[in-house]
């Protein structure tokens, strides 16, 4: 059990234009989402936190207009990154809060998204 | 000073070792304690749990908790080449699922 996908799992893109990345939770209900971004040798970033029917809540220094997040339903957050630019590339991580009694209640991450904006 | 210390290796190790792989940390407010495995271009795997102080043993690996001293450990006895990894350790302040904090990672290489 808590199993997260992510899709696609890998992107090339023009500069300019929109990606956007999918997490799903394949065997349980996520009433929070996560997603990271993870640049070469470091750790992950925690970009913002996602719950099912409300707004994301970003941290700071993330900006909210260009990481479009949606978390429409319980198993099914989108992170689009908006007008992409090469700085953009990066590894994009999502994660799910599995809270399911009886099982630890923590994150399970997702297998990732490289993007790579040209 | 970050919230969680941890040392970025590389280590190498010949295969059969034990590795001890430790963070530290600041905020003695944490109270659940994980390890993850990450291969590489792969997201991070959950290998290990923690609540509070104490050991976890799961097979192979070894979770211990040192609130006093503000460090954890994960060993790995009998290391293989497929545990060539990064691991990472996450801390949080509660059970809710919400923030974690993670150290950067320490690269580990088993050589056959």
């Amino acid at each position: 059990g808590a199993v997260v996908s992510q899709h696609p799992s890998r992107v090339i893109c023009k500069s300019g234009t929109s990606v956007k990345i999918e997490c799903r939770s394949l065997d349980f209900q996520a009433t929070t989402m996560f997603w990271y971004r993870q640049f070469p040798k470091q750790s992950l970033m925690l970009m913002a936190t996602s719950n099912e029917g409300s707004k994301a809540t970003y941290e700071q220094g993330v900006e909210k207009d260009k990481f479009l997040i949606n978390h429409a339903s319980l198993t099914l957050s989108t992170l689009t990154v908006t007008s992409a630019h090469p700085e953009d590339s990066s590894f994009y991580i999502c994660s799910a809060r599995n809270p399911i009694a009886g099982v630890e209640d923590t994150q399970y991450f997702g297998p990732g998204t490289r993007l790579t904006v040209l | 000073q970050k919230e969680v210390e941890q040392d970025p290796g590389p280590l190498s190790v010949p295969e059969g070792a034990i590795v001890s792989l430790n963070c530290t940390y600041s905020n003695s407010a944490f109270q659940y304690f994980m390890w993850y495995r990450q291969y590489s271009r792969k997201g991070p795997e959950l290998l290990m749990y923690t609540y509070s102080s104490g050991n976890k043993e799961d097979g192979r690996f070894t979770a211990q908790v040192d609130k006093s001293s503000k460090y954890i450990s994960l060993f790995i006895r009998d290391s293989q080449p497929s545990d060539s990894a990064t691991y990472l350790c996450a801390m949080a302040y509660t059970n809710t699922g919400n923030q974690f904090y993670f150290g950067t990672g320490t690269s580990l290489t088993v050589i056959p």
